[in-house]
């Protein structure tokens, strides 16, 4: 199975603020990414698909970046509504999701 | 609007079988690979099982591998995750989750049901 390491795996910042997750893959997976957001009690969201391709409806403060195995999400104003955990996942063979990224309020 | 709802789970004891549910609106369902995606509290998503849009593929994470069955019926617009031999650690929320691209199964998921409890407790 290819892995999947988030980092950090929890990330403070104020509304307005720029944040920034990583994912590593343990092999290269090309450019095979996806990022979800997920709140509490409530299903993962696609955001980015094939690492830097956004999802119809999401809005252009969400970016995605890399190739081979490392990868970024970068929030550039962070908003009320964007406190969530984050998923990165591999779809380079079965998928792998990472750990997560909480996404807190400073 | 795309909607997926899953039906099925409850608790039961270890050893037993479950046969999860899921019907898809709004969408093509025949033009889609589908799939189940667990979470058990706490944790992160972790993929189970995926069917091509005509079932010609089917995959299976290594843990439910021999125990879980995935089928389609186009007709009804409707996914089906049949649970043999049910553990504790396959305790989560199952997720209905649909394929991204049209007939090309790719295994990111573009839409999620809200999911449907399973627990496997004596």
């Amino acid at each position: 199975d290819i892995q999947m390491t988030q980092s950090p795996s929890t990330v403070s910042a104020a509304v307005g603020g720029r944040v920034t997750i990583t994912c590593r893959a343990s092999q290269s997976i090309s450019s095979w990414l996806a990022w979800y957001q997920q709140k509490p009690g409530k299903a993962p969201k696609l955001l980015i698909y094939r690492a830097s391709s956004l999802e119809s409806g999401v809005p252009s403060r969400f970016s995605g970046s890399g190739s081979g195995t490392q990868f970024t999400l970068t929030i550039s104003s962070l908003q009320p509504d964007d406190f969530a955990t984050y998923y990165c996942q591999q779809y380079d063979s079965y998928p792998t999701f990472g750990q997560g990224t909480k996404v807190e309020i400073k | 609007e795309m909607q997926l709802v899953e039906s099925g789970g409850g608790l039961v004891q270890p050893g037993r079988s479950l046969r999860l549910a899921c019907v898809a609106s709004g969408f093509t369902f025949d033009g889609y690979a589908m799939h189940w995606v667990r979470q058990a509290p706490g944790k992160g998503p972790e993929w189970v099982s995926g069917i091509s849009w005509n079932s010609e593929t089917i995959a299976y994470a290594d843990s439910v591998k021999g125990r879980f069955t995935i089928s389609r019926d186009n007709a009804k617009n409707s996914l089906f995750l049949q649970m043999n031999s049910l553990r504790a650690e396959d305790t989560a929320l199952y997720y209905c989750a649909k394929d991204g691209p049209l007939l090309v199964p790719t295994y990111y998921m573009d839409v999620w049901g809200k999911g449907t409890t399973v627990s496997v407790s004596s």
